[in-house]
């Protein structure tokens, strides 16, 4: 049993250049979440979802899209990466919105 | 101002040592109290929660809530190495909506044998 599953784990992008981050989960769970994690400033949501096809802004989410194709799994795309954008990217998932969430290891990105 | 303020640290003990850690919130609307533990290069993990004022513990863990002060503590007693991490207070306004989570920056606190 995985868990939450992210890939990749580090990343170095150059402005401009875009990428996907891809989270996995396998406990059929609802809910998918975006955290990212800055130093002094906490995480903070990016985008949710609350079922397969379904998602919705948190925080922060411009300069992000997501997709939920499938219900386990749940997509961060950056389209035109910007330096603002280096941070580390968690993905997170729960079965209602009133259960824990479990979180991944996390997705070190560095935008030069 | 941040609706929830937490002391960064860093935090330094000695191994058996009683440690408390702290937050202050602004937003009397927060119901639903959390503790996270986030060891390094890892995700957080969910240790304590809680909904109401006064004290919940479990083995060597205390949450404290005093609502009418808008402060939430953690308390671990008898600290370990292994208790050496980042903790996050996290609280929201329903019951564990996590659209409505709103998290401290995180104390790191180390736990030295």
């Amino acid at each position: 049993n995985a868990g939450v599953t992210q890939t990749p784990k580090f990343r170095v992008l150059k402005t401009g250049q875009s990428m996907t981050l891809l989270c996995a989960q396998d406990m059929n769970h609802e809910y998918m979440y975006w955290y990212r994690q800055d130093p002094g400033m906490g995480l903070r949501l990016i985008h949710y979802s609350v079922g397969e096809g379904t998602t919705a802004k948190g925080e922060v989410p411009d300069g992000y899209n997501v997709s939920r194709l499938k219900k386990q799994n749940f997509l961060l795309g950056l389209e035109s990466a910007a330096p603002s954008q280096t941070s580390v990217y968690f993905c997170a998932s729960s079965r209602s919105g009133d259960s824990p969430l479990h979180f991944g290891n996390g997705t070190r990105l560095t935008v030069t | 101002q941040k609706e929830v303020e937490q002391d960064p640290g860093p935090l330094s003990v000695p191994e058996g040592a009683i440690v408390s850690l702290n937050c202050t919130y602004s937003n009397s609307a927060f119901q639903y109290f959390m503790w996270y533990r986030q060891y390094s290069r890892k995700g957080p993990e969910l240790l304590m929660y809680t909904y109401s004022s006064g004290n919940k513990e479990d083995g060597r863990f205390t949450a404290q809530v005093d609502k009418s002060s808008k402060y939430i503590s953690l308390f671990i007693r008898d600290s370990q190495p292994s208790d050496s991490a980042t903790y996050l207070c996290a609280m929201s306004l329903v019951s564990g909506s996590a659209r409505q989570l709103t998290f401290g920056s995180g104390t790191q606190l180390t736990v030295l044998p």
